[in-house]
């Protein structure tokens, strides 16, 4: 049982080019996020996946796409780098019915990814 | 406004200490979930704790122990006797259902705690 899983784990990128973040998880969770964590700002929601086909905005989607055909995967496009994209990308993933806390409906806990370095010059 | 404010930037202790990190948090919903995770120098983010806005219930585990305070919308977590290992940056979050029926999570700036030896 690997959890949560993020692929690469560091990649520079020259401002313009494209990539695509890899999260996947194996707990059969529902739901699955992308945050960016910047110095100073804890961690901002990019985008997130309530479903397999389903995606949604968050916080700071722009420059930003996903994608959710599996319901174990979740990708993070990025069409065009800037540098102000540079930062530190979590994968999150998370249940609908989060058992382990005596069965309480409706809220989940978040598992995180070891999280993705980037870097765009 | 729905914000959670960790205004301790950076706390330094000796080892062996008790340290409290503080958590404020602003929502108007009565249904809301709090939560503790820690971020090591390795970077991952580790799931400490959850509590739901019905249970005011302090919890403890170990060294640790969590003040749930809904009349000043705090959460605060306290190391006993903190450890070298101890030493990371500790985030809270707010959970609160979206308008689109989802939970949508709001999280701190975080707290970095350095335990000296």
């Amino acid at each position: 049982n690997a959890g949560v899983t993020q692929t690469p784990k560091f990649r520079v990128l020259k401002t313009g080019q494209s990539m695509t973040l890899l999260c996947a998880q194996d707990m059969n969770h529902e739901y699955m996020y992308w945050y960016r964590q910047d110095p100073g700002m804890g961690l901002r929601l990019i985008h997130y996946s309530v479903g397999e086909g389903t995606t949604a905005k968050g916080e700071v989607p722009d420059g930003y796409n996903v994608s959710r055909l599996k319901k174990q995967n979740f990708l993070l496009g990025l069409e065009s780098a800037a540098p102000s994209q540079t930062s530190v990308y979590f994968c999150a993933s998370s249940s609908i019915r989060d058992e382990a806390y005596h069965g309480t409906s409706g809220a989940e806990t978040q598992y995180f990814g070891p999280g993705t370095r980037l870097l765009v010059l | 406004a729905q914000k959670v404010t960790q205004a301790q930037t950076e706390i330094s202790v000796v080892e062996k200490e008790d340290v409290t990190l503080d958590c404020v948090y602003e929502t108007r919903d009565t249904t809301y979930y709090l939560f503790w995770y820690k971020q090591p120098p390795s970077g991952e983010l580790v799931f400490l704790i959850r509590r739901n806005s019905f249970d005011e219930q302090n919890e403890i585990s170990g060294r640790y122990s969590w003040n749930f305070q809904k009349s000043t919308s705090s959460f605060n977590f306290t190391i006993t006797a903190s450890q070298v290992v101890d030493s990371a940056v500790y985030f809270c979050a707010l959970s609160l259902v979206g308008t689109s029926g989802t939970y949508k999570y709001i999280f701190g700036t975080g707290t970095r705690l350095k335990v000296l030896a």
